[in-house]
């Protein structure tokens, strides 16, 4: 049973591109996180989706960011713009349920540097 | 505002002892803790729950200790092996009305010497 994977695993932008981080959930799985860490940080939630469905999008900054999940096809988070202060490592969370205590499992991260 | 806090940034044992990590929070809407372990270039790993009814849960090596008046955990793993050296995250969460999103701390590296 293949885990939570996010493609690219690096990713290297200019300032001004767009970037695209993929995330397919483990299999049987219809919940799905995203959350980023900043080095010397922790994570840090920013969204949450159900296929079709932003059911908290919280941490998310309001502009230049998006995410979206749709019925077929992987979890997309989407930067638009991106400036120096987005490189990050980008990790992706899948939970069969979503439901309070529901455990979540983690992908390996999509490591973005903007150049 | 740092909600979760791991105030130690690393910690560095013995094969063979007892490592004990610990973990703070402030926000008394928590009521379900995690710990995960992680390792360089790869996702967060889940390692061992509690709810807020309980105050202990063990597993194997790791035990999760929770004070709720003292607003801390640890979590205890005994005996520490070598291929426990890793960043240990502590989260929490809340019910809500949707989702289940994780508040981090910041880690505690560990590092078991021979």
């Amino acid at each position: 049973n293949a885990g939570v994977m996010q493609n690219p695993r690096h990713l290297v932008r200019r300032r001004g591109q767009e970037a695209r981080l993929r995330c397919s959930p483990m299999k049987g799985h219809s919940h799905v996180y995203w959350y980023r860490q900043l080095p010397e940080e922790g994570l840090k939630f920013m969204v949450y989706l159900q296929k079709e469905n932003i059911i908290d999008e919280s941490g998310m900054p309001k502009e230049r960011f998006s995410a979206e999940f749709p019925k077929e096809g992987p979890s997309i988070l989407r930067i638009q713009q991106v400036v120096r202060g987005d490189s990050a490592a980008y990790f992706c969370a899948s939970s069969p349920q979503g439901f309070y205590g529901d455990t979540q499992y983690f992908g390996p991260g999509t490591r973005l540097t903007v150049l | 505002d740092q909600q979760v806090k791991q105030n130690s940034p690393s910690l560095s044992v013995q094969e063979g002892r007892i490592s004990i990590l610990n973990c703070d929070y402030t926000n008394s809407m928590f009521d379900y803790f995690l710990w995960y372990k992680k390792y360089p270039a790869e996702g967060p790993t889940f390692l061992i729950s509690i709810s807020s009814i309980k105050d202990k849960n063990e597993d194997g090596r790791f035990t999760v200790f929770l004070n709720k008046s003292a607003k801390h955990l640890s979590l205890h793993i005994v005996p520490s092996q070598p291929g426990d050296s890793a960043v240990y995250f502590c989260a929490a969460s809340a019910v809500t009305g949707g989702g289940n999103k994780l508040t981090f701390g910041t880690g505690t590296q560990l590092k078991v010497e021979l």
